[in-house]
């Protein structure tokens, strides 16, 4: 069984970036593709980009590039997801989820970043 | 890439039946047999309810269903029980650079 145990919550100001952590256990980084989902305070679901394992590289979704950067550090089976220059619409709560072929099947339990000045 | 339309709302009594439609275009929902949903109730994270259009994960009730035709794809929940009352969201695969593509999610009330 895969867990996936998220940062806590962020406050910071238009402009700054923020590093969301998404921590693994029951598996190890290398065998799951990790994804990262938005959820705007009472609005739907947004997905940012994550691992394709086809070609080995991360995707991210068109309205992000440039802004957005997913890492991981398989020595501590940590995901990262940085966003900068952040504005009040990333207000969100931010979710890592693991991909299964395209589903995504386990969910951290989500990291609200607050962007206010 | 547009969202995925959702009806904002369905209901039930309880034993009742509801079916959520979840309409794209051919280059997500028509175009491939991709299509998920997930259960997301009030604070918590998402939880995957169907897969691959009709498939159910182990634990999920039988009660979920799936289906598609051309570029809707729906979601059935029979025997409507007070638990199965929370938001709704379907997703589509369009192409190797939208993975996934959420619906605007439909919030589901049991009467």
């Amino acid at each position: 069984q895969v867990q996936l145990v998220q940062s806590g919550a962020e406050v910071k100001k238009p402009g700054a970036s923020v590093k969301v952590s998404c921590k693994v256990s029951g598996y190890t980084l290398t065998e799951l593709s990790m994804h990262w989902v938005r959820q705007a305070p009472g609005k739907g679901l947004e997905w940012m980009g994550g691992f394709d394992p086809e070609d080995g590289e991360t995707i991210y979704a068109q309205k992000f590039q440039g802004r957005v950067t997913m890492t991981e550090d398989t020595s501590t089976d940590t995901a990262y997801m940085e966003l900068s220059s952040l504005r009040s619409e990333d207000t969100a709560v931010y979710y890592c989820a693991t991909d299964n072929w395209n589903y995504l099947v386990y969910w951290g339990q989500g990291t609200l970043v607050t962007v206010s000045s | 890439q547009s969202a995925l339309t959702q009806p904002p709302s369905a209901s039930g009594s309880p034993g009742q039946s509801v079916t959520i439609s979840c309409t794209g275009t051919s280059s997500d929902v028509g175009g491939y047999n991709y299509v998920s949903w997930y259960q997301q109730h009030p604070g918590k994270a998402p939880k995957l309810m169907i897969y691959e259009v009709s498939k159910r994960p182990s634990g999920v009730p039988d009660r979920f269903s799936g289906s598609k035709s051309g570029n809707t794809a729906s979601l059935t929940v029979s025997g409507l029980q007070a638990e199965d009352e929370a938001d709704y969201y379907c997703s589509s695969y369009a192409g190797s650079n939208n993975r996934y593509v959420f619906g605007t999610g439909t919030k589901v009330t049991v009467l």
